[in-house]
């Protein structure tokens, strides 16, 4: 069956390190996003991409990197991590304007 | 933007009826909503788009205000599994970018 997946589920860093998370989707979908969730709180839209070699900010991109270089996966590079980029993020896709399949999500805490 | 929903919690008895709200103060080209369970990834339950067409889920139904930029949730007679966080994502421009709101915690109770 077709899926989107994200890896590691749980990740524990330091600050200053750089932290890469991976997100795979086999749909075959253009879209596809990254959102981060902190307790308490919606979604909100760090990165997104239509399409390979496609990439754009969201709300909250700072300190966040992405590249797309095939259909499948949109891995989420944060360049040095800090405390305040301790959340839990979801990856997500999509066909098209239809709705957003997300992944499990990764819980990142960062020390 | 972030819309905004209210009720932020409700809490129900089985078989009771609810309804969630999502308001936005820019024109809206669809609505999309979600549940979350704890520790878990947003479901799809509801797509609403400009003009009226709605997919989604047989038990949930919702609607759709263009001119006051508002969407509903209804969520009729009530079951234990229907407990969790709901949260709507708008999008402005058909670009497929969800704006989400805060969220709506429902609790039932048997």
């Amino acid at each position: 069956d077709a899926e989107i997946t994200q890896s590691p589920r749980h990740k524990i860093t330091e600050t200053g390190r750089q932290v890469t998370l991976a997100c795979h989707q086999t749909w075959n979908h253009n879209n596809m996003f990254w959102y981060r969730q902190d307790l308490g709180h919606g979604l909100r839209l760090i990165h997104y991409s239509y399409g390979v070699q496609d990439t754009n900010k969201g709300e909250v991109s700072d300190g966040y990197s992405v590249s797309r270089s095939n259909t499948e996966d949109l891995p989420l590079t944060l360049e040095s991590a800090a405390s305040s980029q301790t959340s839990v993020y979801f990856c997500a896709s999509s066909p098209s304007t239809d709705t957003q399949y997300f992944g499990p999500g990764t819980r990142l805490t960062v020390l | 933007q972030q819309p905004v929903q209210s009720p932020q919690a409700v809490i129900l008895r089985e078989g009771e009826d609810a309804v969630i709200n999502c308001s936005s103060s820019k024109a809206l080209y669809s609505v999309h909503w979600y549940r979350q369970k704890h520790g878990e990834a947003p479901v799809f339950l509801m797509i609403l788009l400009k003009g009226g067409e709605q997919k989604g889920h047989e038990k949930i139904s919702a609607s759709f205000n263009e001119k006051k930029q508002q969407s509903s949730l209804y969520l009729t007679a009530s079951q234990l599994s229907y407990s969790g966080t709901y949260f709507c994502g708008t999008d402005n421009n058909a670009g497929n970018m969800l704006t989400f709101g805060g969220g709506t915690r429902l609790m039932v109770k048997p």
